[in-house]
């Protein structure tokens, strides 16, 4: 069974950071692309990020360009988000995804 | 961006009627490799999203056959031949042809 688990959210003041991490089991994760998409509260889905099976292409929304990195450990099978300089408008739930499946999310608060 | 518009944003439906959502972006979601990357996703009250339709219209695993997925180029229609109750929840279209990937605003499917 795939299963996803996000960990690593947390409330933080602006201009901080925090890494996401997100535990893959059930799939040879070093053999599928994967992506980080986010939610505000009680809006819809927003991608943020994708990472190639070995992790030498990634590709961002520009919002997030220079501030995110995506990154992965095949050996751990296991996706991350190195988020800095956080804003306000990065409140979200991020999920991880495979596109086929799907993390039950972590929330991330950036507040003062 | 490609921009991806959804209609309705809401429909109100009872157990056993027919359901239609259609997903038009603004430019083609052919691929150079000639596939069409749209999905579909079901996101249930207080859940993350599944998805349920790929590449137009392939059925993920387990996704019961009243579901179906159509369309081509910028135009694409999903479509429930007969609602059930878990099948309530916001529906989202997905592109994943062109960077950013973007998602439609969602449509919400309620029982009456």
């Amino acid at each position: 069974e795939v299963q996803l688990v996000e960990s690593g959210g947390v409330l933080v003041q602006p201009g901080r950071s925090m890494k996401l991490s997100c535990a893959a089991s059930g799939f040879t994760f070093s053999s599928f692309p994967m992506a980080w998409v986010r939610q505000a509260p009680t809006k819809g889905l927003e991608w943020v990020a994708t990472i190639s099976t070995s992790g030498g292409s990634t590709y961002y929304r520009d919002s997030v360009k220079g501030r995110f990195t995506i990154s992965r450990d095949n050996a751990k099978s296991t996706l991350y988000l190195q988020m800095d300089s956080l804003r306000s408008e990065d409140t979200a739930t991020y999920y991880c995804t495979l596109f086929a499946y799907w993390g039950q999310g972590t929330l991330v608060t950036v507040s003062s | 961006d490609v921009v991806m518009t959804q209609t309705p944003v809401s429909l109100s439906l009872a157990i056993g009627q027919p359901a239609s959502i259609s997903c038009k972006s603004s430019q083609s979601l052919v691929h150079s490799d000639g596939k069409t990357y749209l999905s579909w996703i079901l996101q249930r009250p207080g859940q993350s999203p599944k998805r349920l339709i790929y590449l137009v219209s392939k059925l993920d695993s387990g996704v019961p056959d009243r579901f179906s997925g159509s369309g081509s180029e910028t135009e694409f229609t999903l479509k429930i031949s007969r609602v059930e109750a878990e099948d309530l929840g916001v529906y989202y279209c997905w592109q994943a042809t062109h960077f950013p990937y973007t998602f439609g605003a969602g449509t919400k499917l309620e029982l009456k």
